[in-house]
């Protein structure tokens, strides 16, 4: 079955970054695009950005270019999500979610909370 | 920017039908989406190109998009389906091109 596993909460200052990780299992990992969603508390979905793990290409939402960058690691499954000048505004929990190209998101992982707080 | 709108909340009586709309000018001209989310879980989707339902959810829900709006219909509805609601549409031409409706909380009475 598929699942998506992420990496536990992170409290980071402000000005720091943070990467999260999520590790695919129980598919082909280069076959779906990965995407990044964000929800802030008691807000709605936000997405990111997305990366093809066959070629590693990205593709960010243009209010994170030059902050946001998404990797992957085809030998672990795992694609990862670095935000970068953390400010109060970035917490929130972040989602990785397969996509269905270029469509919709299939399967989601179960969200990491990062909290930026001085 | 794109906006899609959902009314914030709609309530509704076990055993009855609830509808909650996604607006936005020409919507049927796009494949719409939709998400249910439990408090403190991640989304899950429920309806996939309009109307078609991945395996698992149950036949009570089901989906329409015409025109500006597009809707996604729970009948008989239980307890276990009060949560959060959220349409979603892709357009290439959009920043971003990935878009969520505003958000329905759906509460059973």
């Amino acid at each position: 079955q598929v699942q998506l596993v992420q990496s536990g909460a992170d409290v980071k200052k402000p000005g720091a970054s943070v990467k999260v990780s999520c590790k695919a299992s129980g598919y082909t990992f280069t076959s779906f695009y990965m995407h990044w969603v964000r929800q802030a508390p008691g807000q709605g979905l936000e997405w990111m950005g997305m990366i093809n793990p066959s070629d590693n290409s990205t593709t960010y939402a243009q209010k994170f270019q030059g902050r946001v960058t998404m990797t992957r690691d085809t030998s672990t499954s795992t694609v990862y999500m670095e935000l970068r000048s953390l400010r109060s505004e970035d917490t929130a929990v972040y989602y990785c979610a397969r996509g269905v190209q270029p469509h919709f998101f299939d399967y989601w992982g179960q969200g990491t909370l990062v909290t930026v707080s001085s | 920017s794109y906006v899609l709108t959902q009314p914030p909340s709609v309530s509704v009586a076990p055993g009855k039908t609830a509808r909650i709309t996604c607006g936005r000018n020409n919507i049927g001209s796009k494949s719409v989406h939709w998400y249910q989310q439990k408090p403190g879980q991640a989304p899950v989707l429920v309806i996939y190109y309009d109307s078609d339902r991945p395996s698992g959810i149950p036949e009570r829900f089901s989906g329409s998009n015409s025109g500006n709006t597009a809707a996604l219909t729970i009948s008989r509805v239980e307890a276990g389906d009060e949560a959060d609601y959220y349409c979603q549409v892709w357009d290439n031409s959009s920043d971003p091109p990935y878009v969520f409706g505003t958000g329905t909380k759906v509460t059973v009475l």
